[in-house]
């Protein structure tokens, strides 16, 4: 199955300034790779997402790529501010069947922290 | 267009008592998945329903647990006979058939055994 490693677990950085996570997988059938925003007590929230026929998705500060041939996609975050301050998981999926996606595998996760 | 509804957010049971947490999905989707986050880790896939059918069920535990999505009605988790080891935060998430297939979450039920 597939298995998804994801660094750093911990990132800290200072307002203004840019992050970036990254995850690799294992899994060659995988197409489709989300982010998901996770505060604390909630439940996790999509914020961007990439599929394995495009390089690069760019959303007003976030962006995402992906290298099919190494396996590895990241999120980068710029401008960093204080409320983005969570946990991020990236997530792979392959096709379950049909025309339907199937199971999200996730990362660890990686909390981010942004100082004022 | 209300979310991913999920209830109860809190519950309480004693070892041995059974769990039900339930799931109505976004309005228009009839994809669920269910996925149980343990303290400190990341979200772990449990299964995977559309109305009336278990399309894959490869990460319930083989025992205690069961998912069904009826045709009328959230889907829902039980687990019997719950243990320590099965406290932990449970998340729904939906999905359309058609379209991007993005999965969106609910809330999450945490589940505290005593």
């Amino acid at each position: 199955g597939e298995n998804v490693e994801q660094h750093p677990s911990t990132l800290s950085v200072q307002e203004g300034d840019s992050a970036v996570i990254k995850c690799t997988y294992s899994d060659s059938a995988s197409n489709y790779f989300p982010w998901y925003k996770q505060e604390l007590g909630k439940g996790p929230q999509l914020i961007i997402d990439i599929r394995s026929n495009v390089g690069e998705k760019k959303d007003q500060r976030i962006a995402v790529t992906l290298n099919k041939t190494a396996k590895h996609f990241s999120l980068h975050i710029t401008e960093t501010q204080p409320e983005d301050s969570a946990v991020y998981f990236c997530a792979a999926s392959e096709r379950a069947g049909g025309t339907s996606y199937g199971k999200l595998t996730f990362g660890q996760g990686t909390i981010l922290t942004v100082h004022p | 267009n209300a979310g991913v509804m999920q209830n109860p957010r809190h519950l309480v049971r004693r070892r041995g008592q059974e769990a039900r947490l339930r799931c109505s999905p976004m309005k228009g989707h009839s994809h669920v998945y269910w996925y149980r986050q343990l303290p400190e880790e990341g979200l772990k896939f449990m299964v995977y329903l559309q109305k009336e059918n278990i399309i894959d069920e490869s990460g319930m535990p083989k025992e205690r647990f069961s998912a069904e999505f009826p045709k009328e009605g959230p889907s829902i988790l039980r687990i019997q006979q719950v243990v320590r080891g099965d406290s932990a935060a449970y998340f729904c998430a939906s999905s359309s058939r058609t379209g991007g297939n993005e999965q969106y979450f609910g809330p999450g039920t945490r589940l505290t055994v005593t």
